[in-house]
Order: C-alpha cells, then structure tokens, then sequence
C-alpha cells in the first residue's frame, strides 16, 4: 500500500538559512500533520491541514510556516535556522482527520 | 491538555504476552485513546485505539478500564520487532491532532 512520502529524507543546512521540507500524502488523504522530533524527545505537534486549511496548531515557532495545496501536499517551511532545529520532522496523513498515518520522516541538520 | 502516565521501560521475554499500562485519570467523556509505536529511526506507527469498549486487531488488544481513566495495551506474543517505543495519547480535538508524552521503551529479551 501506498505510504506517506517525505523529500527530501536528509537535509543539511547552516544557521540563519532557509529549509523546505514536502510531505506527500497518502492517496485520497485530505489531512495533513507535521511534527518535530528531536534527539532523545518525543514527537512534538506542530501544525495540521484539513483541505487545504489550517486545522490546528501546536507548538510551531513563528519561523516556521506550511501550508496544503490543491493536490494536498504539503510544504514546512523554515527560516533563520537555528542549531536547536537540528530534528527529524514527520509527516502524517489522514482521510477526514481520522487515523494519522506517518511518514518515513526528514532528518534536518544545522550548522 | 490531557495527560497519560506511563512506566519509562518494560522488558518483556520473546514469545510471551506484554502487558503496557497507561493512566489517564483527567480523560474526558469523548477522549479517544491512541496507541502508536515508534521503532528506532522510524516514523511513529499506528497499534490501536478505543473510546469505550475493548478493542482487537491483528497488532495488538486494547483493554479499557470501566472508568476509562487507565487502559492496557496488550501484545499477545512479543517478538523481537516489537522492541520500540509505545505511546499512549489522548486525542482531546476530535481531528486526531496527537500530543505524544513520554512513552514507554518496551525491550524484548531473546
């Protein structure tokens, strides 16, 4: 079955430096999350999508910004990095903001 | 938001039952409960969850206490692909936007 694609899977980035990462839903999914997983945390909510709109927000710094497009994907976009963004960030996706399903993850470094 | 309380780490011997606690004494009325998963350098992975009443799948049982205030996550023959951290999460906003907390690192012993 078709998974939840993240790009790109690695990323390597200096401090003050902008980053977009893309998830891609699973097909038909309509839901879209993104989280922030640092070394040795706990995955930490940061923002969701629902048809293209903003569903719901956690704990996402104002650098940070993402929005869903017509065809679903999604795009996290971060500027002014800061070594303390050195994360994995997941995506998941939903039909109808039911059962989230994650992605493989995008492991962001900062310099 | 809700709080869930579970043990940091569980070991469990290869082939036998495990049995993953969680408490949730501030659970609300229409809180769901979610289990996931997370594997070492993976994303997390959906187990199981339940409102009321227990709940089977292929993965695993989910048994719900009568108060709802603690459920059990319950792997009926662990195996060594079991070794991950389980999360048990309420989700307070109907939309599935999980708060994970502090899990607990279930190890399996060969």
């Amino acid at each position: 079955a078709a998974g939840v694609i993240q790009s790109p899977r690695h990323l390597i980035k200096e401090k003050r430096e902008t980053a977009t990462l893309k998830c891609y839903p699973i097909p038909r999914h309509d839901t879209v999350y993104w989280y922030q997983q640092g070394p040795g945390q706990d995955p930490q909510f940061l923002i969701s999508f629902y048809e293209k709109m903003q569903s719901d927000k956690g704990s996402i710094p104002d650098r940070f910004s993402a929005q869903q497009f017509s065809d679903y994907h999604s795009e996290l976009n971060m500027s002014s990095l800061e070594l303390g963004d050195s994360a994995m960030y997941f995506c998941a996706s939903s039909l109808e903001r039911s059962i989230p399903f994650f992605g493989p993850g995008t492991r962001l470094t900062v310099l | 938001d809700a709080k869930t309380t579970q043990p940091n780490s569980m070991e469990s011997n290869e082939e036998e039952p495990v049995h993953l606690p969680c408490n949730h004494s501030t659970i609300s009325g229409t809180d769901y409960i979610h289990w996931y998963r997370q594997l070492p350098s993976q994303g997390p992975e959906y187990v199981i969850h339940g409102l009321t009443s227990n709940v089977n799948n292929r993965m695993a049982s989910l048994a719900i206490a009568e108060d709802r205030k603690s459920s059990t996550l319950i792997l009926h023959r662990a195996t060594l692909r079991d070794a991950a951290v389980y999360y048990c999460i309420l989700d307070q906003t109907g939309a599935n936007n999980l708060f994970f907390g502090t899990g607990t690192r279930l190890t399996v012993i060969p």
